[in-house]
């Protein structure tokens, strides 16, 4: 069974300061990975999708890594700003029926 | 139109009650998704459609009835519910099958009194 763990549980930064998010997966024969974001009380946001044969994926100021073979992706977020204040979670679709694992997630303050 | 939407935001209803909380998206997607999620948790899987057809079912108790009339909507019928139940539920769409970018409902909080 896959098993997915996002470390730290929470982060606060100042503004301006870049961001990085870790998530690490037990079963590194993964199909994609996603980070998604979630705001309190609200749905998810998906950020990124990163195909398994892709080594980083990149949207704004957002980029995600994935090294399949240590079980690894890491969400950088450039030049953290108070509205990047969130919950980030990645997940990993499971091997037999492709339903999504999630990580706990990575709650983020970005302090003005 | 890349918006799935829920509808009620909020609900409160008895553990007597029948209600229903219903979900919409107009992307074309074919597959759809309902998730439980509690305070500080990640989101649960539910069910899944798969064109239409109830694909998975995760062992969710009978008094939660999924119900997929066409390809743009799906319904959760609520009834005889617990106050363990209360928490936000949200839909999702994905284009195809779950390994496809899911696309996330802003969620009906629900309280079960």
């Amino acid at each position: 069974k896959q098993e997915v763990t996002q470390i730290p549980a929470a982060l606060s930064v100042p503004e301006g300061e870049n961001l990085v998010l870790n998530c690490s997966f037990t079963d590194s024969a993964i199909y994609n990975l996603q980070w998604f974001r979630q705001d309190p009380g609200k749905g998810l946001t998906s950020l990124l999708l990163i195909q398994s044969s892709q080594r980083e994926q990149t949207s704004g100021r957002l980029n995600a890594s994935l090294d399949k073979s240590s079980g690894r992706s890491t969400l950088y977020i450039a030049a953290s700003q108070p509205g990047d204040s969130a919950t980030y979670l990645c997940a990993v679709p499971a091997r037999d029926d492709y339903k999504l694992s999630f990580g706990a997630g990575t709650t983020v303050t970005v302090r003005a | 139109d890349t918006e799935v939407t829920q509808t009620p935001k909020h609900l409160v209803m008895g553990m007597t009650n029948k209600k229903s909380l219903k979900c919409e998206q107009h992307m074309g997607h074919r597959a759809m998704y309902w998730y439980k999620q509690k305070a500080k948790k990640p989101p649960e899987l539910m069910f899944v459609y798969s064109y239409e057809k109830l694909s998975i079912n995760e062992s969710v108790p009978s008094r939660f009835s999924p119900e997929c009339p066409n390809s743009s909507l799906l319904n959760l019928h609520l009834h005889a519910l617990q106050p363990e139940d209360s928490a936000l539920y949200l839909c999702a769409s994905s284009p195809r099958a779950p390994t496809d970018t899911q696309y996330f409902g802003p969620g009906t909080r629900l309280t079960v009194l």
